[in-house]
């Protein structure tokens, strides 16, 4: 089975950009055909589609988002990326990366919470 | 867009209990669903896809149905390890897909 574990800083000031990292075991990020994606839940939430990273570079982005975020990919580290620009408060939340196929999300890092305070 | 309406926001039942929560689709999505367990401080996990498919490994009391545009979530004899919170999430269409806004299950 595929583990993910997400890593980046906890707080991150207003305005400024928020950035995590998912480093993936037991699976290749360049290989098959599947989707890299990530995910939020704000304190007492539900969930949130963040967006997502095909294997072979394309992107989706939630477009309520999508001015705001970049999903990459490092085949290199086995790893992939979230950038987050001009966040507020609202951003604050816990963070998931997740594998999955096309229509679901298989695999779940344990997730990492950011708060976004001055 | 396909919003998903969760039904109960929370539930509290005794061990032995079935248990049935419920997603709504605001349009007709196929057997387009999944449903997610998130046990307490934990990720969620993949519990059906396509509405009543149990992932491997899924103990056979989760089953999952649908009627038109409704879908239920039924753990058939509740135990103490089922306590944590329950998501759908819809697949119909394109990405980005919604998820329903959660029921937190909790033992009597």
């Amino acid at each position: 089975q595929v583990q993910l574990q997400e890593s980046g800083p906890g707080l991150v000031k207003p305005s400024q950009t928020l950035s995590l990292t998912c480093s993936v075991s037991g699976g290749s990020v360049s290989s098959g055909s599947d989707y890299w994606s990530w995910i939020r839940q704000p304190a007492g939430k539900g969930l949130e589609f963040i967006g997502r990273i095909y294997t072979k570079g394309s992107t989706t982005y939630n477009p309520s988002l999508k001015s705001r975020v970049i999903i990459s990919i490092d085949k290199t580290k086995n790893q992939f990326s979230l950038s987050l620009s001009s966040v507020t408060a609202a951003d604050t939340a816990l963070y998931f990366c997740a594998r999955g196929g096309w229509t679901s999300f298989d695999d779940w890092g344990q997730g990492t919470l950011v708060i976004v305070s001055s | 867009d396909v919003q998903m309406t969760q039904s109960p926001s929370s539930l509290s039942a005794s061990v032995g209990d079935r248990v049935t929560i419920t997603c709504q689709a605001n349009q007709d999505i196929g057997n387009y669903l999944n449903w997610y367990q998130q046990l307490p401080g934990k990720a969620p996990q993949l519990l059906i896809y396509d509405a009543f498919n149990l992932k491997t490994g899924v103990p056979s009391r989760f089953s999952g149905s649908e009627s038109g545009t409704n879908f239920t979530l039924t753990i058939s004899s509740l135990q103490p390890e089922d306590t944590g919170t329950y998501f759908c999430q819809h697949y119909h269409g394109l990405p980005p897909w919604t998820f329903g806004q959660g029921t937190k299950v909790e033992i009597k």
